[in-house]
């Protein structure tokens, strides 16, 4: 399987425990996009990495949220002191090349996460 | 604030009828529109896009036309099918700002398309 891959694909924690998902993009994508999504809401932007640089953070990604692309090939996503306002579906999209195509974000299947 | 938006949250068509699926932007900085169909617990998958620089693009069922005079584009699916329900996102990029060409998406809310026999 060549696309993006997402684990866990769902994750229960309660209240105040921190939780790691990872990503691993599409193998020569050098780009790596996390959203979170939430019932009835279209994917919410969060971060972007270029490589292992990230270029941008949107202002939902609270203290508590960290994310790293250590050597620009798989990403981790990690909050702290989970809330209940945390549930979500976290979604990972990567894109790259030289063709139109770059312009193209793929995503994966998502981790559903639920705080309890 | 939505900078894209999707003012119908549902849509049903009988098969093999037209499907008009509607998207409305507020950011005249935008320079490629993409639309994504997702089914429950798979993430968006990729469907068509289209630059700014264009006002239609066509692949198979699909075509999506872009107004930018109106800042408004529709996705049209004909003839559509019962595997076409899913729900469609429509997205958007800005342009060239601070050189981050390649960033993220503005997604609006989605519109559940029902496909029925």
């Amino acid at each position: 399987d060549t696309g993006v891959s997402q684990n866990p694909r769902h994750k229960i924690t309660k209240r105040g425990q921190n939780v790691t998902f990872r990503c691993d993009p599409i193998s020569e994508h050098n780009r790596l996009y996390w959203y979170r999504q939430t019932l009835g809401q279209g994917p919410e932007f969060l971060t972007y990495f270029q490589n292992e640089a990230q270029l941008e953070k949107s202002r939902l990604l609270s203290d508590r949220f960290s994310a790293e692309r250590p050597k620009g090939s798989f990403s981790t996503l990690e909050i702290q002191r989970t809330e209940q306002g945390d549930s979500a579906m976290y979604l990972c999209a990567s894109s790259g090349g030289v063709t139109v195509a770059k312009n193209i974000q793929y995503f994966g299947a998502g981790t559903r996460l639920s705080v309890l | 604030d939505q900078q894209v938006k999707q003012n119908s949250p549902s849509l049903s068509v009988q098969e093999g009828r037209i499907s008009i699926l509607n998207c409305d932007y507020t950011n005249s900085m935008f320079d490629y529109f993409l639309w994504y169909k997702k089914y429950p617990a798979e993430g968006p998958t990729f469907l068509i896009s289209i630059s700014s620089i264009k006002d239609k693009n066509e692949d198979g069922r699909f075509t999506v036309f872009l107004n930018k005079s109106a800042k408004h584009l529709s996705l049209h699916i004909v003839p559509s099918q019962p595997g076409d329900s899913a729900v469609y996102f429509c997205a958007a990029r800005r342009g060239s700002d601070r050189g981050s060409t390649l960033g993220r998406l503005y997604f609006g809310r989605g519109t559940q398309l029902t496909v029925w026999p």
